[in-house]
C-alpha cells in the first residue's frame, strides 16, 4: 500500500532534549516536506527536499533540522526543542511536478514541556 | 512571492444549503491549484486539482485566472462536508512541487 508513515505518533518531552520524528514513503517520491499545523495558523512548511542529498528551508525552519540521505527517508530534527514548538507534525511527500498530489502522513502530536 | 488567502477562518451553513470556500492567490505566473481537505483526526487528503476540472464529493472549484480566485463550491452541503479545507498553490520552476498552503477554513454543517 502507498504510504507514507511518521514515527512517534504522539511524544511528550521537556525542554532541550533531542529528539527525531521519522518520516518514511514508499513511492519513490522525490519531494519530501516537513509542516507544522497550528490552531488559527494553517499549516506551515518548515524544511521541504527537492531529491536526495538536497534541503531547503521553508517559512519556519528555526529550531529545526532535516537530512535527506536515502530517498524514502526524510527526519525532522529538533536539536533542543523548546515549548513553542510544541505543536501537530506532518511529513508529506510527493513527484517533482507542479500538478502532482502530495500525500501526508498521519502526523505527530508533539509536546514540549 | 507566491501567496494563498483563504479569508474565512470559519465558515458554518445548515445542511442542504450551498457553500462556497474562498481562496485567492498572487502569483505572476501559471499555478497549478489544489484543495486538500482534513476530516476530524484524520491525515489531510486531496479533494481536487483545477487541471482535473473533476467533481468530487459534489465539489467543484474553477480557476479564475482574471479574478486570481479558486473558490470551491458544493449546491448542498453535507454533515460529513465538515472538516478542515485548504487550497494550496504549486509552481512550475527550480521549486517544482512545492505547495505554498493558505490558513485553512473549518467547514462545519449543521444538521
Amino acid at each position: 500500500e502507498a504510504q507514507v508513515t511518521q514515527n512517534p505518533r504522539y511524544l511528550i518531552t521537556v525542554t532541550g532534549k533531542k529528539l527525531t520524528v521519522t518520516c518514511s514513503q514508499n513511492m519513490n517520491h522525490e519531494y519530501m516536506s516537513w509542516y507544522r499545523q497550528d490552531p488559527g495558523l494553517g499549516l506551515r512548511q518548515i524544511y521541504y527536499s527537492m531529491n536526495v542529498e538536497v534541503t531547503d528551508k521553508g517559512d519556519v525552519p528555526e529550531g529545526y533540522k532535516v537530512s535527506r540521505k536515502e530517498k524514502r527517508n526524510f527526519p525532522l530534527i529538533l536539536e533542543s526543542p523548546s515549548p513553542n514548538q510544541t505543536s501537530l507534525y506532518f511529513c508529506a511527500s510527493g513527484g517533482q511536478a507542479a500538478t502532482y498530489e502530495q500525500y501526508f502522513g498521519p502526523g505527530t502530536r508533539l509536546t514540549v514541556t | 512571492a507566491q501567496r494563498v488567502t483563504q479569508p474565512e477562518k470559519l465558515l458554518s451553513v445548515f445542511k442542504g444549503a450551498p457553500v462556497e470556500l474562498k481562496c485567492n492567490y498572487s502569483y505572476s505566473g501559471s499555478p497549478e491549484l489544489f484543495w486538500y481537505v482534513q476530516y476530524s483526526r484524520q491525515r489531510l487528503q486531496l479533494l481536487l486539482r483545477h487541471i482535473s476540472r473533476e467533481s468530487i464529493k459534489g465539489f467543484t472549484a474553477d480557476l479564475n485566472k482574471g479574478e486570481t480566485s479558486f473558490h470551491l463550491k458544493k449546491p448542498f452541503a453535507q454533515e460529513e462536508d465538515s472538516a478542515m479545507y485548504y487550497c494550496a498553490l504549486s509552481v512550475r520552476g527550480s521549486t517544482l512541487g512545492r505547495l505554498y498552503f493558505g490558513r485553512g477554513t473549518q467547514l462545519t454543517v449543521w444538521p
